[in-house]
C-alpha cells in the first residue's frame, strides 16, 4: 500500500522548460511535506519542504504547491537547468516520540535536456 | 555527506549469511534512521532510533534487526540475507524542527 503515490515515473523536459512533478497522499495525519534530490551514487538532499497550512511555497526556482482539500501537492522547476537532472522524491511526513518518520514516493528521474 | 558516514560503501554477500551496516555520526543527532531504497519503491523506513538503546520498527522491518549502544553509531544487521534484501541502504539523522540528512548509502548484492 503506497501511501504516497508520485508521477510521473520519469519525465524530460527542454532546457529552459518547467518541470512538473505531482504526488497525492492519504493520511490527513500527515504534517510536513519535503521534497528531496538525489544525484546518482549519493544520498537524498533536502530540497524545499511546505507545511499543510500553507498553499504556496517558493525557493528561487523552485516552487510546491500544496492542495489540502484533494491532497495533492507539486513541485514545479521553473527554466529547467541540466544541472537539475537528478531524481526527485517527494514526501509525507509522521511524528512519533519526536521522530520524523518520511514516507516517501516512488520517485521521478528528471532529465534537462539542453 | 558533511556528520554522517555509512560502511561499507559496497558489498556483496551469499544468501544466509549474516551482515551488519554502519551508519556512524558526528552531529550528536538524537534521532537516526534506517531506509532502504529500490527502483519504484522509493525510499521505505526500516528500523529508527529516538535515543541510545530505544529503536523502533518502520514499515519494512521484517528479516531486519538494528542496535544503538552509543549516540553516534546506529547498526542494521541482516541476521540471514535473502535475495529480495539486494538494495541501496541510506541511514539518515534528524533533529527537531530540522530536516534529514542522508548518508552516501550502502549498496548491498546477496547472490
Amino acid at each position: 500500500q503506497q501511501q504516497v503515490k508520485q508521477s510521473p515515473q520519469s519525465l524530460i523536459v527542454q532546457k529552459g522548460g518547467i518541470s512538473i512533478i505531482n504526488c497525492a497522499y492519504e493520511n490527513t495525519a500527515f504534517d510536513y511535506f519535503p521534497w528531496y534530490q538525489q544525484f546518482p551514487g549519493k544520498g537524498p538532499a533536502l530540497l524545499i519542504a511546505i507545511r499543510p497550512d500553507v498553499s504556496e511555497k517558493k525557493e528561487g526556482r523552485f516552487t510546491i504547491s500544496f492542495n489540502k482539500s484533494a491532497k495533492q501537492f507539486s513541485l514545479h522547476i521553473m527554466d529547467s537547468q541540466p544541472g537539475d537532472s537528478a531524481t526527485y522524491f517527494c514526501a509525507a511526513r509522521k511524528t512519533n516520540q519526536g521522530a520524523q518518520k518520511l514516507v516517501f514516493g516512488q520517485g521521478t528521474r528528471l532529465t534537462i535536456n539542453p | 555527506d558533511a556528520g554522517i558516514t555509512q560502511s561499507p560503501r559496497h558489498k556483496v554477500t551469499e544468501t544466509g549469511t549474516p551482515v551488519t551496516l554502519r551508519c556512524h555520526q558526528t552531529e550528536n543527532h538524537r534521532y537516526m534512521y534506517w531506509y532502504r531504497q529500490d527502483p519504484g519503491h522509493g525510499l521505505r523506513l526500516i528500523h529508527y532510533s529516538y535515543g541510545v538503546k530505544d529503536t523502533d520498527k518502520g514499515e519494512v522491518s521484517d528479516g531486519y534487526s538494528v542496535s544503538r549502544s552509543k549516540t553516534e553509531d546506529f547498526l542494521l544487521t541482516l541476521e540471514s540475507a535473502t535475495s529480495s534484501q539486494t538494495s541501496v541502504y541510506f541511514c539518515a539523522i534528524s533533529e527537531p524542527g530540522q530536516g534529514y540528512t542522508f548518508g552516501s548509502g550502502t549498496r548491498l548484492t546477496v547472490v
